[in-house]
């Protein structure tokens, strides 16, 4: 079935640091590949998509290049912020029926 | 335009008692979806509905958790009994296009 997997453990980095969250997949077809984030005591948030292979998506510096050949969707930012801090969780949708499978997810935690 | 509402946004309840959520979806959009989000993982998903009729349920445990969403706009879901292992934040969300949903900021529930 599909799955998706997310690197171990917590993030902890300083502000301005580059920041990478690594999610690989396995599913059938061609998926969609979502990375949404969740803020202390709030619902998740729609961070960026992409829909087919060699696509990036981006949105608030972030990016993530949907790379077939390797199955995965990593998350990248050049300079984070303490804002910035908050569970990144990566997801696909099978073409055809939109629900989608979560990973874990990783906690991130900027420090000034 | 108005995002997914939830309510209650917490509820503690003692184990065996009946509890129930509701959620009010975007304007037009014809997707609906609840998740359970246990502490440290990734949501999973519970039932879709498309309008009013149920797509999957698959994951939906039916001897103490039902969902409803009648004239296919608003949706509750309903635990009965609850037990422990129900604490977790329960997400609403919902689509219109095929791909991305919105998600509700969720009801955090604890069962004592």
């Amino acid at each position: 079935g599909n799955s998706v997997t997310q690197m171990e453990g917590p993030v902890t980095l300083s502000e301005e640091a580059f920041l990478t969250i690594n999610c690989t997949y396995t599913a059938t077809g061609y998926p969609s590949l979502f990375w949404y984030v969740q803020y202390p005591g709030e619902g998740l948030q729609l961070l960026l998509k992409a829909t087919k292979a060699d696509d990036k998506g981006s949105n608030k510096g972030f990016e993530a290049t949907y790379r077939k050949e390797t199955t995965s969707f990593h998350l990248e930012k050049g300079s984070v912020q303490v804002s910035d801090s908050a569970v990144y969780f990566c997801a696909l949708s099978q073409y055809g029926n939109n629900r989608l499978a979560f990973g874990k997810g990783n906690q991130v935690v900027v420090i000034p | 335009e108005a995002g997914v509402a939830q309510s209650p946004r917490y509820k503690i309840i003692e184990k065996r008692q009946s509890v129930a959520f509701w959620c009010n979806p975007i304007s037009g959009h014809a997707t609906l979806y609840w998740y359970q989000q246990i502490l440290g993982q990734g949501p999973k998903l519970l039932i879709q509905f498309q309008n009013n009729g149920v797509v999957d349920d698959s994951q939906l445990p039916k001897d103490r958790f039902s969902a409803e969403r009648l004239k296919g706009v608003d949706s509750t879901l309903k635990i009965q009994p609850a037990k422990l292992e129900d604490s977790a934040v329960y997400l609403c969300a919902s689509s219109l296009e095929a791909v991305g949903q919105y998600f509700g900021p969720g009801t955090r529930l604890t069962v004592t």
